[in-house]
């Protein structure tokens, strides 16, 4: 059974930096097809793909957020970390890690974690 | 970047009744298109890959169409459960885009 779960702070101030984990069991990051991504939710908005990473090293980022953000993997802790800089109160939202449903060919994500909620405020 | 809308915005719907919501690419994602369900408080559940692929364990009432830019989600027989937001989503290239949600309400 695959799972993944988000951790990190529920709070931060604007400017800071938010780092975002997501530990999963039930596959390798390492393992010929496999994606990972982090997609965040404003309350009550749309969901927003903000970057992905595959078994290759290769990433993705939203180009509108690429300079704030940084995708990496641990593979020997199962994780993915999504490291966001200089935060804002419009970033205050769920933010999901889900992976890439198949070794390819589907373009679609599943399963997801819980999300982690968090709030960009002084 | 591939601007996906959906119309309705929202929908009321009684159970037993047919819904139909469309999602529309800004340019030619051929059959990268997904359906996800998401009710409130919860985490998206993937219900259609591909445009038409059905994922394992989401009822047969559901079903996706299309081909290019415009796609749309079925919903025969509409159930108590269905009352939720529906989302789309390309893979075509990136950056992936989401549309901007579609509410199915209880009529």
């Amino acid at each position: 059974q695959i799972t993944l779960k988000e951790s990190g702070p529920t709070l931060v101030k604007p400017t800071q930096t938010l780092t975002l984990t997501c530990t999963f069991s039930g596959f390798s990051v390492s393992t010929n097809g496999v994606g990972v991504a982090w997609i965040r939710q404003p309350p009550g908005k749309a969901l927003e793909w903000l970057a992905q990473f595959y078994w290759n090293d290769n990433r993705h980022y939203s180009p509108s957020l690429e300079s704030r953000l940084t995708i990496t993997k641990d593979t020997s802790k199962n994780q993915v970390v999504l490291t966001m800089t200089n935060m804002d109160p419009v970033d205050t939202g769920t933010y999901y890690c889900a992976q890439r449903l198949g070794k390819g060919g589907t373009g679609a994500f599943d399963p997801w974690g819980q999300g982690s909620l968090v709030t960009v405020s002084s | 970047d591939i601007q996906m809308t959906q119309s309705p915005s929202s929908v009321s719907a009684s159970v037993g009744d047919t819904v139909t919501i469309t999602c529309r690419a800004s340019q030619n994602i051929h059959n990268w298109l997904a359906w996800y369900q998401q009710k409130p408080g919860k985490t998206p559940r993937l219900l259609i890959y591909t445009t038409s692929s059905l994922q394992s364990g989401v009822p047969s009432r559901f079903s996706g169409t299309g081909s290019g830019t415009d796609f749309t989600l079925t919903i025969s027989s509409l159930q108590p459960e269905d009352f939720a937001t529906y989302f789309c989503q390309q893979a075509n290239s990136f950056p992936w885009t989401f549309g901007q949600g579609t509410k199915v309400e209880i009529k």
